[in-house]
């Protein structure tokens, strides 16, 4: 099967930094990958879907510049969270999708991120 | 129904029970329904892709439902096991690829 990692899976910083987070398909190219958010005992919530070679579209709500997202190639997408503060502490998590269809996503094992 | 919704939140069975739950999701409009298995510190894994009204799929002791004219699928497990013991979640994607998911139904199965 399709395999994306995630790294880091654990970042702690302080309040003010800025921390990037790696998701890359291991063995498949990703043309698109997308990146959730979750809250404690809550759904996955889709931060913004990310292509390769263009800007990334983000959800509604969701701050372009203060999360910044480059899909530079077709394995590797990268999310930045600039002058993270303590509300940015969440889980996240990208998936990617084997071209078109209805097929399923394949997910990395998530970032725990904790701003202090 | 608007969203994408999964009941019960959690269950506990017995080893050997056999056990379902519930994904609601919007009816119109529809592309796909995915069911994923999270465990503990592992990444969403696909359980089934479905796509077709009356869809039935199965995988060893767990099968799926669908039912898209009243937006419901029903994941079933026979003769839990603890290892079956994860997050379940279901999601409804749009062709897009843009997947709504549903909160999951986190299934404790005791030894």
């Amino acid at each position: 099967g399709a395999v994306v990692s995630q790294h880091p899976s654990r970042v702690i910083c302080k309040s003010g930094t800025s921390v990037k987070i790696e998701c890359r398909s291991l063995d498949f190219q990703a043309t698109t990958m997308f990146w959730y958010r979750q809250f404690p005992k809550q759904s996955l919530m889709l931060m913004a879907t990310s292509n390769e070679g263009s800007k990334a579209t983000y959800e509604q709500g969701v701050e372009k510049d203060k999360f910044l997202i480059n899909h530079a190639s077709l394995t590797l997408s990268t999310l930045t969270v600039t002058s993270a503060h303590p509300e940015d502490s969440s889980f996240y998590i990208c998936s990617a999708k084997l071209a078109g269809g209805p097929g399923e996503q394949f997910f990395g094992p998530g970032t725990r991120l904790t701003v202090l | 129904i608007l969203n994408v919704e999964q009941s019960p939140q959690s269950l506990h069975v017995q080893e050997g029970d056999s056990t379902n739950f519930t994904c609601s999701f919007p009816s119109s409009n529809f592309y796909a329904l995915h069911w994923y298995r999270w465990e503990t510190a592992k990444s969403p894994e696909a359980l089934f892709v479905m796509t077709l009204n009356g869809d039935e799929k199965k995988k060893g002791r767990i099968s799926a439902t669908l039912n898209t004219k009243e937006g419901y699928s029903y994941l079933y497990i026979k003769g839990s096991q603890p290892e079956d013991s994860a997050t379940y979640l279901c999601a409804s994607p749009t062709n897009a690829g843009k997947s709504t998911f549903g909160d999951g139904t986190t299934l404790t199965v005791k030894p």
